[in-house]
């Protein structure tokens, strides 16, 4: 069965560094999403993308986050200064037309 | 604004035992609603949806059903099994079918034999 996958699985990474979260949806999916578990609490959306532009940012997604489908298969989410509060777990989503978001197994940021 | 609440874990249940997850929500409108499973070192994986009022998601023995009167969508699963152990996340999704989910904090159930 497809799935959605990202790398790496565990990023560590000193603050004020810029990250890039890299994700492969599954290839005929359409709409993609970044959601983050900081440890403890909810999951929480922060992008939707569709078309080559994002649909959709929560107030998390602020100027320091980007996203990008920079070669039709990967999708990437970069941080570019990254702050101690942005450790969390990424996880990163995609779906076809009007069915179920598919998860993928999640990277874990550390930033120290 | 849109919100999921769920129990909390860690639930630690006997082999055979009865489950129930509690979930309430808050939205604005009539919002799908769904539960989530997450194995150790796997993705959320959909479990089971209901999309409107009264309306009975299944799959793989679990239960939930939809109940606007109550704001609520609890799980339940007759007999569990030690493989059924893992996190499980309620969520609701607005705006569409291409929306967001919103996520509850999830709760982690262990079974043993």
């Amino acid at each position: 069965e497809p799935e959605v996958t990202q790398t790496p699985s565990h990023q560590v990474t000193q603050m004020g560094q810029e990250v890039i979260l890299r994700c492969v949806p599954i290839s005929n999916h359409l709409y993609f999403y970044w959601y983050r578990q900081i440890l403890g609490q909810k999951v929480e959306f922060l992008v939707s993308f569709y078309n080559n532009e994002i649909s959709e940012k929560s107030e998390i997604f602020d100027d320091q986050f980007s996203v990008e489908r920079p070669d039709g298969s990967n999708f990437t989410l970069k941080i570019r200064s990254t702050k101690l509060e942005d450790s969390a777990m990424y996880f990163c989503a995609s779906q076809v037309g009007a069915l179920n978001q598919y998860f993928g197994p999640g990277t874990r940021l550390t930033v120290l | 604004g849109d919100s999921v609440t769920q129990m909390e874990g860690p639930v630690t249940l006997s082999e055979e035992a009865f489950l129930t997850i509690n979930c309430t929500y808050t939205a604005t409108g009539y919002p799908s609603l769904f539960w989530y499973v997450q194995y150790p070192g796997e993705g959320l994986q959909l479990l089971l949806k209901a999309t409107k009022a009264d309306d009975k998601g299944s799959n793989k023995g679990f239960e939930a059903t939809y109940r606007k009167e109550t704001t609520s969508f609890h799980l339940e699963k007759g007999s569990v099994q030690v493989s059924d152990s893992a996190v499980y996340f309620c969520a609701l999704r607005y705006g569409g079918s291409q929306g967001n989910l919103i996520f509850g904090k999830g709760t982690k159930l262990s079974v043993k034999p």
